[in-house]
């Protein structure tokens, strides 16, 4: 099984609705992290939480809430979904007493907001 | 604000080809750097990290190599073969939250 899973995979919705993505890891990491990928861009940081009672915003959080519901868990909502929010998203997690920084990504989800 | 960028875009070479692949960061106060390979609708595979008081790092046909005074980065890739191609990523590491380069595609062609 995969370390870091994401769900769903794919999501199509509509401008205006609410709508989550969720990320679990088996990897036991204290610190998680929510990204977006556009093209051209890169990977942006939208959130990033270092325990369950630990939530930081990144580089690109306005539009986007998180909720981490246990060390494994780590939800990422839009609020209302606009067109620019269309992108792909990956969860990731890291544990800085191992690696020193290296961070596993999960699958990403594919979000398109019409 | 740190910024991270790659070289080329995008790269197309014949099977057997050694390449460099190239980062540079603009703020060399970083805790370490590390590139990354992405598949086509896939997540991020890690592929090396380099911290900061490293030189270089080797894995198989890849060795990564950090110029911290320079703000550089190079990823050699050594007898390319098809099943290198892929979207490279570089990413510099600032306490624990990792700044991404835009990426280099390639394409390694039999």
């Amino acid at each position: 099984d995969a370390d870091v899973t994401q769900t769903p995979r794919n999501r199509i919705t509509k401008t205006g609705k609410r709508i989550m993505l969720e990320c679990s890891q088996t990897k036991g990491h204290d610190r998680m992290y929510w990204y977006r990928q556009d093209p051209g861009l890169g990977l942006r940081l939208i959130y990033y939480s270092f325990d369950v009672k630990d939530i930081n915003k990144g580089e690109i959080s306005d539009g986007y809430s998180v909720s981490r519901q246990a060390q494994a868990k780590f939800s990422l909502s839009l609020e209302s979904a606009i067109p620019n929010q269309t992108a792909l998203y990956f969860c990731a997690t890291s544990d800085p007493g191992t690696g020193a920084g290296t961070q596993y990504f999960g699958p990403g989800t594919r979000l398109l907001v019409l | 604000k740190q910024e991270v960028t790659q070289i080329p875009a995008a790269l197309s070479v014949p099977e057997g080809e050694n390449l460099v692949l190239n980062c540079s960061f603009t703020d060399s106060a970083i805790y370490n750097l590390q590139w990354f390979r992405q598949d086509p609708g896939k997540g991020l595979t890690s592929l090396l990290l380099i911290q900061s008081s490293q030189r270089e790092q080797t894995s198989g046909r890849l060795n990564a190599s950090l110029d911290k005074s320079s703000g550089r980065s190079t990823l050699y890739i050594a007898a390319s073969q098809p099943g290198d191609s892929a979207t490279y990523l570089c990413a510099v590491v600032n306490t624990d939250k990792l700044i991404f380069g835009t990426g280099t595609r390639l394409q390694v062609f039999p």
